[in-house]
């Protein structure tokens, strides 16, 4: 079974400043999509970024962006330029691609860094 | 941009009652899940659905749980006898069929189970 681990339970960062958040997982696939969203206070689910494991450059999304890095099974997420609106939980997640099989579809979650922005 | 509608946002029952929670998923999307995160954890996968069955679940849904897509559109969660352990945001989530698209999850119906 797959596993996913933030290791971080808290980060800050001040506002302008970037900030690192840290996954890694564990999977014997080869083919697989990694994502990460960001849950507000609202405690809405909102996806920030996605990275399919068989391309080989960093997805990047206006002020976010990814170091994927699949041998290390690592998956950070970088916030450039970072807002006041950017404070909530951050969740990794992992999904695999075989279609059909027992686990197509299902996201696997880490447990979460909650991201502080101080102005 | 399409949308995941989930209703009732918040729902107090009293333990031993039954709920549904309410769900319509985006119309050209064909696979449908549930989800639950306990106040402070992680999200954990309950269940997801495909051509009008159950095509994964955890362990956590047993036999207190079921979902139904009656009508085409909407897509229920049913717990039966809640526990005070149920307590929790259920999210609702759909997804085209193919590629890695992320979910688009519903705003959440936050259950409180007294």
């Amino acid at each position: 079974a797959q596993t996913v681990t933030q290791s971080q339970p808290e980060m800050s960062v001040q506002e302008a400043e970037t900030v690192t958040l840290s996954c890694t997982y564990d999977t014997s696939e080869s083919d697989y999509y990694l994502f990460w969203y960001k849950q507000p206070p609202s405690r809405q689910m909102i996806l920030v970024i996605r990275q399919e494991a068989y391309k080989q450059q960093n997805a990047t999304e206006n002020r976010f962006s990814v170091n994927f890095q699949k041998a290390a099974k690592s998956f950070s997420l970088k916030i450039s330029d970072s807002q006041l609106g950017d404070a909530a939980m951050y969740f990794c997640a992992y999904r695999s691609a075989k279609a059909g099989g027992t686990s197509y579809g299902k996201l696997t979650f880490g447990q979460g860094t909650i991201l502080t922005v101080h102005p | 941009e399409p949308e995941v509608t989930q209703t009732p946002s918040h729902q107090v029952t009293q333990m031993g009652q039954e709920v549904i929670l309410r769900c319509v998923p985006i119309s050209n999307h064909l696979y449908f899940y549930w989800y639950r995160q306990i106040l402070g954890q992680k999200v954990e996968f309950l269940v997801s659905f495909y051509n009008n069955e159950i095509s994964e679940k955890s362990e956590i849904f047993d036999d207190q749980f079921s979902v139904e897509r009656p009508d085409g559109s909407n897509f229920t969660l049913k717990i039966r006898s809640t526990k005070l352990e149920d307590s929790a945001m259920y999210f609702c989530a759909s997804s085209p069929i193919s590629g890695g698209y992320g979910y688009t999850f519903g705003s959440g119906t936050r259950l409180t189970v007294v």
